[in-house]
């Protein structure tokens, strides 16, 4: 059992550069959420989904996009990467009260 | 804006002993995760509490939700090495059932 699987795990990007985040869970839950991590801001809702075809903005989605085409799968693109973007992006997946995170990306935009 | 602060936010300690850390808010909330999260890792759940002036026990660790459920504590017993992380508290917000974290209380715990 898996769990809640994120690739890649880390990554340099250029301004400018696009690139998309893949999280992947085998639990069968409903709901998915991006956070993004950064110091001294602690863990902010990027977007998320409460089913498949579903997305809803979070905290702060302002340069990123999301899809949920398979329930399993949830995707969070960045079209123009900005060095505000660099940061440690954590996945999560929930069914009911708990929520199971994966590994997280470290993403550099330089 | 709900405020949500954790308190303290670094604590360095001798393994043996104890500790408490604070999740306080000015809203009330249904429900209360904590988490902990070590270098490299995602968070992991480690209790949910619903019930204002639930007690909840993992072990030597020791979990309250505040009566008028705007607060919390944890407190651990006898601290050892493998304690060492970052300890976040997340209220449940919304209808949508998302939670929002705290920044965290970073805890080392030394041999």
């Amino acid at each position: 059992n898996a769990g809640v699987t994120q690739t890649p795990k880390f990554r340099v990007l250029k301004t400018g550069q696009s690139m998309t985040l893949l999280c992947a869970q085998d639990m069968n839950h409903e709901y998915m959420y991006w956070y993004r991590q950064d110091p001294g801001m602690g863990l902010r809702l990027i977007h998320y989904s409460v089913g498949e075809g579903t997305t809803a903005k979070g905290e702060v989605p302002d340069g990123y996009n999301v899809s949920r085409l398979k329930k399993q799968n949830f995707l969070l693109g960045l079209e123009s990467a900005a060095p505000s973007q660099t940061s440690v992006y954590f996945c999560a997946s929930s069914l009911n009260y708990g929520y199971t995170f994966g590994s997280g990306t470290r993403l550099t935009v330089v | 804006t709900q405020l949500l602060e954790q308190s303290p936010q670094f604590l360095s300690i001798q393994e043996g002993e104890n500790l408490t850390v604070y999740c306080n808010s000015s809203s009330v909330f249904s429900s209360l995760q904590w988490y902990r999260q070590e270098p490299g890792e995602g968070p992991v759940l480690l209790v949910t509490v619903v019930t204002g002036g639930e007690v909840k026990k993992l072990k030597r660790l020791t979990f309250q939700f505040g009566d008028a459920r705007k607060d919390s504590s944890l407190h651990i017993t006898a601290a050892q090495p493998g304690d060492t992380g970052l300890y976040l508290c997340a209220p449940e917000r919304g209808s949508q059932g998302n939670l929002i974290f705290g920044k965290g209380t970073k805890l080392s715990v030394k041999p």
